[in-house]
């Protein structure tokens, strides 16, 4: 059975102050590791797919890493608007389907 | 381009009562998904729908739910009847098959609320 954990649960951060969440993951072949935003009230946003280990992927303050057992969010000198629930979800070979980590939710104080 | 659309957004009823909850993909998309949403549990995985057919239900919780998808356009996400515990954020997300690896997009949800 997939399986998807994300840490830490929460994470409270300063502006600027940068840090990481982790992603591990246990897949029978891995087609894709997604991450989304979720803001209150929405539905989650796609950030990046990555499909290898060694993969990098970055957008504006955030960097998406993979390797074969877990996936990093770094987020660099963050900004209030950062504040939101990140989701990390895989996509096993041969299946249109995701399995979704429990998320981690971000607050950035200015 | 418009997005996935749901309504309501917002749903208080009586347990017992039918709730059907409404999804319009976006254009061209041809899979289309049903979540829910809940502290617990996070996001799971209801039915989905390939080409307007149900491929795979095994994440319906029981045989109270039930979804169609009568077109590309329209899919429905029916429960009856309901119960306090089907409360949580129902979200529909739908994707193009034939871009490898094309994402999920996803509609704002419903909230429901069974009192």
């Amino acid at each position: 059975e997939d399986q998807v954990t994300q840490s830490p649960e929460a994470l409270r951060l300063q502006e600027g102050e940068s840090s990481s969440l982790n992603c591990s993951y246990t897949v029978s072949g891995l087609r894709g590791l997604f991450w989304y935003r979720q803001d209150p009230g929405k539905g989650p946003e796609f950030l990046f797919t990555l499909y290898s280990a060694g993969e990098e992927k970055e957008k504006e303050r955030l960097k998406a890493t993979l390797t074969k057992k877990e996936s990093f969010l770094h987020i660099t000198a963050p900004k209030p608007e950062d504040s939101a629930t990140y989701l990390c979800a895989v996509q096993p070979k041969g299946y249109s389907t995701l399995t979704f980590g429990k998320g981690t939710m971000l607050l950035v104080s200015p | 381009d418009a997005g996935v659309i749901q309504s309501p957004r917002h749903e208080v009823t009586e347990m017992g009562q039918e709730v059907t909850l409404r999804c319009k993909p976006i254009s061209g998309h041809d899979y289309l998904f049903w979540y829910r949403q809940t502290m617990m549990r996070g996001l799971e995985l209801l039915i989905y729908f390939n080409n307007n057919v149900p491929i795979d239900d095994s994440g319906m919780p029981e045989d109270r739910f039930s979804a169609k998808m009568p077109n590309a356009s329209f899919s429905t996400l029916k429960i009856q009847p309901s119960e306090p515990r089907d409360s949580a954020v129902y979200f529909c997300a739908s994707s193009l098959a034939r871009v490898r690896n094309q994402p999920q997009h996803f509609g704002d949800g419903t909230r429901l609320s069974i009192l």
